[in-house]
């Protein structure tokens, strides 16, 4: 049972454009959401999160938007930089369920100069 | 600042062997945990621990074991290792604990290839 989903595996977008990359959740219990960068042979790095009382967060270049009625997340990345490309993933949690993260399968970016 | 430190960073086992991966979280974080990372299952929750005391455990065979130490340093254990557990092995951690929304930062990984 996939909770959290990105459904789309990957994404392209030109230099300076905005990047939009989704998600969607399931659990109406989840009531923290995080954004998480991986490049390859590292592990993920946090970007930038959301709670459940909220429905923005800014952080520089970093947006994410919070829909709970849809149960849908978005992050957006303005203006996309070349070294922004990477995979990207969803990530929720639920103060019940500690600190145990759900992730999604990931969104590949890649942003062309 | 050091980041979650994890080692070994590669590792090849044996089948039927078992293995222990250490990590190391960021200084004064507490809560620790493992997270498995396989590219048809994706990153998958393991464990977690906080001062010691086991929290949180996904679902994953007995096998698949762990521990805290007093200065928040942790362990993971896999026993009677099979072709499956070959995977990106995660440990993160977090300043606050589960009552307290708090991002988790994670370490590089442990590459465990079991043939």
């Amino acid at each position: 049972d996939q909770q959290v989903k990105q459904n789309s595996p990957s994404l392209s977008v030109q230099e300076g454009r905005i990047s939009i990359l989704n998600c969607d959740y399931t659990n109406s219990m989840f009531d923290y959401f995080l954004w998480y960068k991986k490049y390859p042979a590292e592990g993920p790095t946090f970007l930038i999160s959301i709670s459940s009382i909220k429905d923005k967060n800014e952080d520089g270049r970093f947006t994410v938007f919070l829909n709970k009625s849809a149960k849908h997340l978005s992050l957006h990345i303005v203006p996309s930089q070349p070294g922004d490309s990477a995979v990207y993933f969803c990530a929720a949690s639920a103060r019940e369920y500690g600190n145990k993260l759900v992730f999604g399968a990931g969104t590949i970016l890649r942003v062309k100069s | 600042k050091a980041g979650v430190t994890q080692t070994p960073r590669y590792l090849i086992k044996t089948r039927g062997q078992q293995v222990t991966l250490s990590c190391s979280p960021i200084s004064g974080h507490r809560s620790v945990s493992w997270y498995q990372q396989t590219p048809g299952q994706g990153l998958q929750f393991l464990f977690e621990y906080f001062s010691e005391t086991q929290r949180n455990k996904g679902n994953f065979p007995g096998r698949f074991s762990g521990r805290q130490f007093s200065n928040s340093r942790s362990e993971m254990n896999v026993s009677t290792l099979e072709l499956g557990d070959s995977a990106l092995y995660l440990c993160a951690s977090s300043l606050a604990g589960p009552e307290n929304n708090s991002p988790l930062h994670f370490g590089n990984g442990t590459r465990l290839t079991v043939t």
